[in-house]
Parts: C-alpha cells; sequence; structure tokens
C-alpha cells in the first residue's frame, strides 16, 4: 500500500529565517505530487505540483519554491518567511494527470512564522 | 469561474439522526467530484468520488453521495451518525480539462452531539 510522509509534523521559525518542508512517497513510482496551504483551518490552495523529477509548475507567485530531487520526494522551502507564510502545509500525491483520479494527502505540516 | 460551493459553514445533527452536507458545483464539461474529511490538524482523508454512471457513489465510513446533474449538486449523506463524525468535510471537483488541478470548497463543519 501507498503511504505519504511529512516532516517535520510542526515547526516555528522567525520571520527572515529559511524553511524546508518536506514530503516523501512509498509505495509507488512517478507519482504526482502536490503542495497546498490551508489558511485558517478552511480553504485550500494548491501551491505547487510536479509530474516528473525536476518538473515543478507553480499555481501561485510568492515567497515559496518547490523541488523534486527524487522520484517520490518533494520539498517545500522559503529563504525568508514572511509572517504571510504561517498556515498548514499539505502534501498530496496521485497516480496520474487525470481529472478523476484521486488525490491523497499527507498529515501536514504546521507552520508558525513569528 | 469554476467553483464548488459548500453553502453551509456548520452543520450540526443529533448522534443517531440521518446526516447531510451539501455541496454544489459550476464547472464546464462533466465534472468528477470528491468528498474528503480532515479531522482537527491531521490531513485530508478520502472519503468517495463519482466518475460516471450509477449516480449513488457509496465511500468510507458509510458515507454516500448523489450526484444530481441537473441540480448541479453532490450532496454528502449519511443514515446515522456517529460523534466520531464530527469533522471538516470538503467536496471538491476534477475537471476533464484539467490534469491535476481539484477545485476545493471552503469546507462544512459537522458537529454531531450525543
Amino acid at each position: 500500500s501507498q503511504t505519504i510522509h511529512q516532516w517535520p509534523a510542526t515547526l516555528v521559525q522567525p520571520v527572515g529565517s529559511p524553511l524546508s518542508l518536506e514530503c516523501t512517497v512509498e509505495g509507488t513510482s512517478n507519482p504526482n505530487l502536490y503542495w497546498y496551504r490551508q489558511a485558517a483551518g478552511r480553504g485550500l490552495q494548491l501551491l505547487f505540483y510536479s509530474v516528473g523529477i525536476g518538473q515543478i509548475s507553480s499555481e501561485v507567485p510568492q515567497n515559496l519554491s518547490a523541488s523534486r530531487p527524487q522520484d517520490r520526494q518533494f520539498i517545500l522551502s522559503s529563504k525568508k518567511l514572511l509572517l504571510s507564510d504561517s498556515g498548514f502545509y499539505l502534501c498530496a500525491w496521485s497516480r496520474t494527470s487525470g481529472g478523476s483520479d484521486t488525490q491523497y494527502f499527507g498529515p501536514g505540516t504546521r507552520l508558525t512564522v513569528l | 469561474a469554476q467553483s464548488v460551493a459548500q453553502p453551509e459553514d456548520q452543520v450540526n445533527v443529533a448522534e443517531g439522526n440521518p446526516l447531510t452536507v451539501k455541496c454544489t458545483y459550476s464547472v464546464s464539461g462533466n465534472p468528477y467530484l470528491f468528498w474528503y474529511v480532515q479531522y482537527p490538524n491531521r490531513g485530508l482523508q478520502f472519503l468517495l468520488k463519482y466518475i460516471t454512471g450509477d449516480n449513488l457513489v457509496k465511500g468510507s465510513y458509510g458515507f454516500e453521495a448523489e450526484f444530481n446533474k441537473s441540480q448541479t449538486s453532490f450532496h454528502l449523506k449519511k443514515p446515522s451518525a456517529l460523534v466520531s463524525d464530527s469533522a471538516l468535510y470538503f467536496c471538491a471537483a476534477g475537471l476533464m480539462d484539467s490534469s491535476y488541478k481539484l477545485i476545493f470548497g471552503s469546507g462544512t463543519r459537522l458537529l454531531v452531539r450525543p
């Protein structure tokens, strides 16, 4: 079966500090990978998605970047965090790029920027 | 613009009573429709989806949803609510002409009282 991991689970960072969040998927190969942010416990905003190693598409231009150094690893980064970067970050994967394919979510990382 | 609406911010039901969480969509073409559940500080958990065929879709934990094309709705239902069903529920639509994007509703908080 497939499993998706995210770490750390929680993170408190000062404004201006760098960020690195990691997501890994087990039990599948060549997944589509996604980063979402959930603000105020409600709406989900797609930040990045990737269909393969080194292939990243950005949905929203902002203070964040993503990389996919390995097939099942997806990293969310920032050089300098802003207060507005606080939120709950969710990684997800799907088998294919079809609109009917289910996205499966990881447990999330709670980021607080002070 | 393509959108998914969850008109109720919160739904309150008594344990043992039937529950309905409403979802309507406005997308071009035939949508693929999903329901997810989120428990506090956790990732989204897939419940069920509609792709084509039978309008009544059965999913995990006794939940089901009915696709109604004329009313552009995909309401989530359960015959008998449990206190443990209390969570945040998201409806989402996948598009035939979009290979990756899920359009999420704003979420409905379900509170089941004992």
